[in-house]
């Protein structure tokens, strides 16, 4: 169990609908990141906050947003869904620099 | 921006060693990464290299050379649960770390 938990763990939607996923960061993390992987591609770096304020972004889509509130704790809304944003999201979070630890993921299906 | 390449897939023998390999090419530099992720899951820390060197850490070694832009991961003994894609990721100047696509080793009897 590496500290960080995401969920839901499992999310079936239809296209053109929103989801909001949630990351809480392992205790005492500042830092946390989105991960995108879709079937059999690596993992895409998304964004990164630091301590409630974007630090990095990567290659995120318009129709995406994220955020890190006071306590840490981070969502990622996936607005007018496609097919092609299905894929595992991961979060994962680190204290600053160093080892990041991963969640176990939320799998998102649009059908 | 930052670029890393590894093989896509590699196979190995039960018992063997295997080197996986990883260039890169980054505008800041924070340290390498290995990870290892098996099918459907999360990514698991295996080592971490910052400084030029190697790193030993049970049957899994690190390796880097900054100047070169290289690192490898040396797996000894390989057992049939090593199966899985191992991941090089390079952590950059704002501490984003990026991922390779990783390398898919099967581990064969």
């Amino acid at each position: 169990d590496s500290g960080v938990t995401q969920t839901p763990k499992h999310l079936i939607t239809a296209t053109g609908q929103r989801v909001t996923l949630r990351c809480s960061p392992r205790s005492g993390d500042l830092s946390v990141y989105w991960y995108q992987q879709s079937l059999d591609q690596g993992l895409q770096f998304l964004i990164q906050y630091y301590n409630g304020e974007e630090r990095a972004k990567g290659n995120i889509l318009e129709r995406f947003s994220a955020q890190q509130f006071p306590d840490l704790h981070s969502e990622l809304n996936l607005s007018s869904l496609e097919l092609g944003d299905s894929a595992l999201y991961f979060c994962a979070s680190s204290p600053t620099a160093g080892e990041l630890f991963f969640g176990e993921g939320s799998r998102l299906t649009v059908l | 921006g930052q670029n890393i390449d590894q093989p896509t897939e590699m196979t190995a023998t039960e018992g063997a060693i295997v080197q996986i390999n990883c260039t890169y090419q980054t505008s800041g530099f924070n340290g390498l990464f290995w990870y290892q992720q098996h099918a459907g899951e999360a990514p698991t820390f295996l080592s971490y290299n910052v400084l030029d060197g190697l790193e030993e850490k049970g049957r899994f070694s690190s390796f880097l050379s900054r100047s070169k832009g290289y690192s490898y991961l040396l797996l000894k003994e390989l057992q049939m649960k090593d199966s899985a894609s191992y991941l090089c990721a390079v952590q950059g100047a704002t501490n984003k770390l990026i991922f390779g696509t990783g390398t898919l080793l099967a581990v064969q009897p």
